[in-house]
């Protein structure tokens, strides 16, 4: 089945260590998302590419990097995780149009 | 800039008919989609519409009315397995990728 994976599911890391979440597809879809979702909250949108072209949100914290080495492959790096970052994070995928998205099952993040 | 506004909280028993309210204020519009999740779980698309009127799916069916910058999800014969949160959604400004997504209504089906 074609899907979107994400690893780990559970992720812990200690305040100020550095983490890489990862996200596979094989929907061969065009464009990848990273979404931060906070307990009773909405996902909130940290970058999408758009094939090879990335596309930041003003209110990102310089804090949150992405790579996309392939059209299969997405990562998020934290380089510095604060307490705050503590949350969901969630990968989606959507062909050119983004009206119908499909997600990930999502990495929680715990920041010790 | 774009918001979504939807009730917190619906309650709701077994069986019964919910609606599901969604007011927006874009600086253009493009389109409403629906999106269903469960605690713990990721969001699953449900509907989208481009055009007022109803859209049917199966027990869900979504509604849209542009010049009311309204929509509403409607779920019939609720299911247990409908308590779940759910979402409206917006493309950004200029229709591209992005999707703004409202507050979310948690519904709580009840026996």
């Amino acid at each position: 089945d074609a899907m979107v994976i994400q690893n780990p599911r559970y992720q812990v890391t200690q305040f100020g260590k550095p983490v890489t979440l990862s996200c596979s597809q094989t929907l061969n879809h065009n464009v990848m998302y990273w979404y931060q979702q906070k307990s009773s909250q909405a996902p909130k949108l940290l970058f999408h590419y758009y094939d090879k072209d990335f596309n930041n949100e003003a209110d990102t914290p310089d804090n949150f990097q992405s790579r996309r080495p392939n059209t299969s492959f997405c990562f998020l790096d934290i380089r510095s995780p604060g307490l705050g970052d503590a949350a969901m994070y969630l990968c989606a995928t959507s062909g050119r149009q983004g009206t119908e998205q499909f997600f990930g099952p999502g990495t929680r993040l715990t920041v010790l | 800039g774009q918001s979504l506004e939807q009730p917190s909280e619906v309650t709701a028993v077994e069986g019964a008919i919910v609606q599901i309210n969604c007011t927006y204020q874009t600086s253009g519009f493009y389109g409403l989609s629906w999106y269903q999740q469960h605690d713990g779980g990721a969001p699953t698309f449900l509907s989208y519409n481009a055009l007022d009127g109803l859209e049917e799916t199966g027990r869900f069916s979504s509604f849209l009315s542009r010049s009311d910058s309204y929509g509403y999800l409607l779920l019939q014969e609720l299911q247990m397995k409908d308590s779940a949160s759910y979402f409206c959604a917006v493309p950004s400004t200029g229709g591209g990728n992005k999707l703004t997504f409202g507050t979310g209504t948690q519904l709580k089906v009840e026996l």
